[in-house]
This record gives structure tokens, sequence and C-alpha cells, in this order.
């Protein structure tokens, strides 16, 4: 079973829609993000948590929100979607617990707003 | 982002060394990473290397990082076409502590 599981793994939605994107993790780890994958522009950070009660704003927060529901679970929201939030969205998770921090990632959700 | 700079496009021939280049700005960086992501997969980690040392190797993989220039590479030995991937460098800032910064991403591409 995957450690950070990503649902669901591709959407095609209509301009206007409001959309979740799930995230959960059996890694145990604290810290929970989001990214955005956009062909030649790498991986943006949009919001990220560092535990339940704790939500920071990314890169490029406008147009989304999140909702940490407990350790293990991290959402995603696009309130009204447009098409310019097509791409590839990453949720990762990482431990404060280590010094070297390295993040783990899910396999993705291909998000396609027409 | 733009504090990250990684080039585009790698291609090489199988069998022979693959070198993929990463510079970056912020020199309070603590440790530099290594993520390979495969086609319609995610970021898997690679290799990391703490900014106190100059060199890692983990069998076909070497990582050199050179802080005075703040460059680092990645060097695959005996390059597979299964080596194929985009490879993206990030970093963790001291200053911002559970944050990486990602580069681009060079894709590598192996010809047989």
């Amino acid at each position: 079973d995957a450690d950070v599981t990503q649902t669901p793994r591709n959407r095609i939605t209509k301009t206007g829609k409001r959309i979740m994107l799930e995230c959960s993790q059996t890694k145990g780890h604290d810290r929970m993000y989001w990214y955005r994958q956009d062909p030649g522009l790498g991986l943006r950070l949009i919001y990220y948590s560092f535990d339940v009660k704790d939500i920071n704003k990314g890169e490029i927060s406008d147009g989304y929100s999140v909702s940490r529901q407990a350790q293990a679970k991290f959402s995603l929201s696009l309130e009204s979607a447009i098409p310019n939030q097509t791409a590839l969205y990453f949720c990762a998770t990482g431990s404060g617990d280590t010094g070297n921090q390295p993040q783990h990632f899910g396999d993705g959700t291909r998000l396609s707003i027409l | 982002g733009e504090d990250v700079e990684q080039s585009l496009f790698l291609s090489v021939r199988e069998g022979d060394s693959s070198v993929i280049n990463c510079t970056y700005t912020d020199s309070s960086s603590t440790y530099l990473y290594w993520y390979k992501q495969e086609p319609g997969a995610g970021l898997q980690l690679l290799t990391y290397i703490f900014s106190n040392m100059d060199m890692k190797q983990d069998q076909r993989l070497t990582v050199l990082l050179n802080k005075k220039d703040k460059h680092l590479s990645l060097r695959i030995a005996d390059t597979q076409t299964g080596d194929s991937a985009i490879y993206f460098c990030a970093l963790l800032r001291g200053s911002t502590l559970g944050r990486l910064y990602f580069g681009r991403g060079t894709q590598l591409t192996v010809w047989p």
C-alpha cells in the first residue's frame, strides 16, 4: 500500500465547480504539503501544515483552501475552479523529527478544468 | 523557483555517464536533495547531501556540492534507459525550516 495516497488520481470538471482533492498518509508524519506542477515550472507550494492546528500559505495560495482534518489527512479545495488551475497536484509529507527533513510524495492528481 | 536553477533537458547514450547540474542562491541552505520523477508518478527521493559535505556516493549516484559556487551536481554512472525521468534539485533553507525549494527539473533522456 502506498504511504501517501491521493484521491482522485484524475479529474475532469467544468469552470466554476467546487473541487476537493484528498490526501491521506500512513507514515505518521506531522507535516503535510500541497504542490502544483506545471510543465517547465517545476513544483510550486500551495499550502503546508506542520500539525493539525497549523496552516500556512505557500507561494501560490490564491484560489485554493485547505483543511487538516487529522494528522493523517490534508485536503485541498478549489472553491470555483478556473482553467488555469489545470495542473498536476501533489501531496507530500515530512517529519520535523529528522534533521534532513526529506519530503515523501503521493502519485499525484491530474486535474483538468474545461 | 528562480532561486534554484537547472537546465531543462539532457540527452545521453546508454552506458555513458550523466551529469545533472543545479545552482542556487541561498547560502543558508542546509540540506540539498535530488528527486526523480518517472512518467505518471510522484517524486521519489534519490539522495541528499548535508551542506558540510562536498561529496556523497551511493552506488551509481555521486552527488557533488561546491558551497563556494553554490553548485550541486548529480552524476549517474552507466546510465540506463530506466534512468530516463525528470530530476529535481531541491534545497532546505536554514531560514524556513520545513519548506523545500525546487528547481524546474531536468528531463533526462537515455538513448539505446
